[in-house]
């Protein structure tokens, strides 16, 4: 169980144009669903927390109207790139966690995004 | 504040080495420490967690100790395999993700 899913897998799009990602946790509800941003070498950075129903809560310098995230539901995430550059090119894995999982979090395989 | 501090890599080593990556944390309270592992081209994946002080958390031949008093968390395998080969981030959370933080990952080489 807890198996979360992302869509699309890997998404060219010219520069200027928007990018939507949808996250799932597709065999339970998620309390709270997290998105990450994977550069080169392997670090990690958390873009945004969101919880169902509220807005989404983003990290120092991530700016909430390129990156926006809807919360539609306790399986559903979306982030939607807007008017994506080059720059925006990356891996992008979201996460979802539920309330018994003691912190554990969940991760999707992730979304590879190149941005012509 | 909360931090999470992991070796850094590549560790480099041949099949049927020893492992130990090491990653050691601050921390207030009482969080639940985790490995994630992370194949070429995919997310994460849980490999391994501890809710407690002195839980031991195992998976695939993968050990790792909760210790409080040295706050760390080391992650040993007694004999690795190529397949190993990934990158492997530890993690601390609370339990209603008020805060979670993640180490830098160390990436693994297993050479045949």
């Amino acid at each position: 169980g807890a198996v979360v899913s992302q869509h699309p897998s890997w998404v060219i799009c010219k520069s200027g144009t928007s990018v939507k990602i949808e996250c799932r946790s597709l065999d339970f509800q998620a309390t709270t669903m997290f998105w990450y941003r994977q550069f080169p070498k392997q670090s990690l950075m958390l873009m945004a927390t969101s919880n169902e129903g509220s807005k989404a809560t983003y990290e120092q310098g991530v700016e909430k109207d390129k990156f926006l995230i809807n919360h539609a539901s306790l399986t559903l995430s979306t982030l939607t790139v807007t008017s994506a550059h080059p720059e925006d090119s990356s891996f992008y894995i979201c996460s979802a966690g539920r309330a018994s999982s003691y912190g554990e979090q969940f991760f999707g395989p992730g979304t590879r995004l190149t941005v012509l | 504040g909360d931090s999470v501090t992991q070796m850094e890599g590549p560790v480099t080593l041949s099949e049927e080495a020893f492992l130990t990556i090491n990653c050691t944390y601050t921390a207030t309270g009482y969080p639940s420490l985790f490995w994630y592992v992370q194949y070429p081209g995919e997310g994460l994946q849980l490999l391994l967690k501890a809710t407690k002080a002195d839980d031991k958390g195992s998976n695939k031949g993968f050990e790792a100790t909760y210790r409080k008093e040295t706050t760390s968390f080391h992650l040993e395998k007694g004999s690795v395999q190529v397949s190993d080969s990934a990158v492997y981030f530890c993690a601390l959370s609370d339990r209603n993700f008020n805060k979670f933080y993640f180490g830098s990952g160390t990436k693994l080489n297993v050479k045949p």
